[in-house]
């Protein structure tokens, strides 16, 4: 069994400031790892993903996050916040055995203040 | 390129109705999927395809839920009879394979049961 728990329903950041949103897994085979983000009314957008290559992966929109296997995470960066950055993001795990099923989090919703 | 079309939208009906969602995954793409997402919560995937075949529906509350693709393309899901607690937005994705590769979303559709 695969799980995702990410700590924080919601970040509040202002602009200009450093973006952390907390991913952890759980599974019990080598992980692909996804984090998708969804904007009001809309559906999920893929930011980035680790599928056992480069453990620092980079996204879209400055978006970054680094796979670390002894603490189980994947947290996602960015440098400096964008008031356009403002939306739902979801970390989510998908197993070798179970094909590309996603196993989602709860979702973070990050707020950005002027 | 096309993305993942859906359609309704909005959908509001009474409990004990029936209701169905289509979708149309990006041309060429074997693999769909259908994800329930409550408010508030993570997307949950209820059931996915490879081609017209099912490779998973374990989440998928049989009793009241049947999907189907059966020219291997287009997908329908229905509720029948439908129940308070299937309010969600239902979320259609299709990948061109099956894994670890990206999953594209439509926009989903909104139901409301009252």
């Amino acid at each position: 069994a695969q799980s995702v728990t990410q700590l924080g329903s919601h970040v509040s950041v202002s602009e200009g400031a450093l973006v952390l949103l907390r991913c952890n897994y759980s599974s019990s085979v080598p992980p692909y790892l996804f984090w998708y983000v969804q904007y009001p009314n809309q559906g999920l957008q893929l930011l980035l993903k680790y599928t056992s290559a480069a453990t620092l992966v980079k996204g879209i929109n400055g978006f970054e996050a680094e796979f670390k296997k002894s603490e189980t995470s994947f947290h996602l960066t960015k440098p400096s916040a964008h008031m356009s950055d403002a939306a739902e993001y979801f970390c989510a795990v998908s197993s070798n055995n179970a094909g590309n099923m996603l196993t989602f989090g709860g979702g973070t919703r990050l707020m950005v203040k002027p | 390129e096309a993305g993942v079309a859906q359609s309704p939208r909005y959908k509001i009906i009474e409990k004990r109705q029936s209701v169905a969602f289509w979708c149309n995954p990006i041309s060429g793409h074997a693999t769909l999927y259908w994800y329930q997402q409550i408010l508030g919560q993570g997307p949950k995937l209820l059931i996915q395809f490879q081609n017209n075949g099912v490779v998973d529906d374990s989440q998928l509350p049989k009793d009241r839920f049947s999907a189907e693709r059966l020219k291997g393309v287009d997908s329908t899901l229905k509720i029948q009879p439908a129940k308070l607690e299937d309010s969600a937005v239902y979320l259609c994705a299709s990948s061109s394979e099956i894994w670890g590769t990206e999953a594209f979303f439509g926009q989903g559709t909104r139901l409301t049961v009252v």
